[in-house]
């Protein structure tokens, strides 16, 4: 399976709220309400925010949302503040007990 | 609260066999909701999920296509842990390796990350 596709980096200014897209296709993102996504410090192992396109667990700030239309999903944070500037990762089932990364957004704020 | 522990070498020749351990604490390996994973991140390759072993009255494994070949996950109640074998190792296999515990399609705990470098 290919990488899904995310934006190389993507910024913005406290308080603001960014998106960011993942891109797949019809066999991964389409098919299956089956999205995750991680945020990632430096040298820090992924964190994950949100499963199942749209779900939040517990400790989660409400700040970060996903959402899915057709293959393309995206997360969006709002109220951004300065721990939030970190690398941030899509994820989505493919079929076949096999699951594909995006190639990851650095998000900073500014 | 769940937490994984990673341990292997750090260096591997090109053509050996890369081999690390992930021991689980606050839970178990063969756990019937839990499927124990390797993923592994390199800045050419991002995030790469590599394959997974679980248990569901009997034990079973998924690899990625891209490692099929070379990948072997195995678990080992004993011990409560489990471990990647990866054959046949190239500078394209060098990266940062990480074990974690995937619950439904998302992977919610993650090891501290071991950074493999093949290399001779």
């Amino acid at each position: 399976q290919s990488a899904l596709t995310q934006p190389a980096s993507v910024s913005g200014s406290p308080g603001q709220s960014i998106t960011i897209s993942c891109t797949g296709t019809s066999s991964d993102v389409g098919s299956y309400n089956l999205v995750s996504w991680y945020q990632q410090h430096p040298g820090k192992a992924p964190k994950f925010m949100t499963y199942e396109v749209s779900k939040r667990p517990s400790g989660v700030s409400n700040r970060f949302s996903g959402s899915k239309s057709g293959n393309m999903a995206s997360l969006t944070i709002s109220g951004l503040q300065a721990e939030d500037e970190a690398d941030y990762y899509c994820c989505s089932y493919a079929g076949s007990s096999t699951w594909v990364f995006g190639g990851g957004t650095k998000l900073t704020v500014l | 609260q769940v937490q994984l522990q990673q341990s292997g070498p750090g260096l591997v020749k090109p053509s050996q066999t890369l081999s690390l351990t992930c021991a689980i604490s606050g839970d178990s390996v063969s756990s019937n909701s839990a499927a124990w994973n390797w993923i592994r991140q390199s800045p050419s390759r991002g995030l790469e999920w590599l394959g997974r072993t679980y248990y569901r009255s009997n034990w079973y494994n998924d690899y990625a296509v891209s490692v099929r070949s070379r990948i072997t996950i195995i678990p080992d109640t004993s011990k409560n842990q489990f471990s990647l074998q990866l054959n046949s190792v190239t500078p394209e296999d060098t990266a940062v390796y990480y074990c974690g515990r995937q619950v439904g399609h998302y992977f919610d705990c993650w090891g501290q990350g071991t950074l493999v470098t093949v290399s001779s």
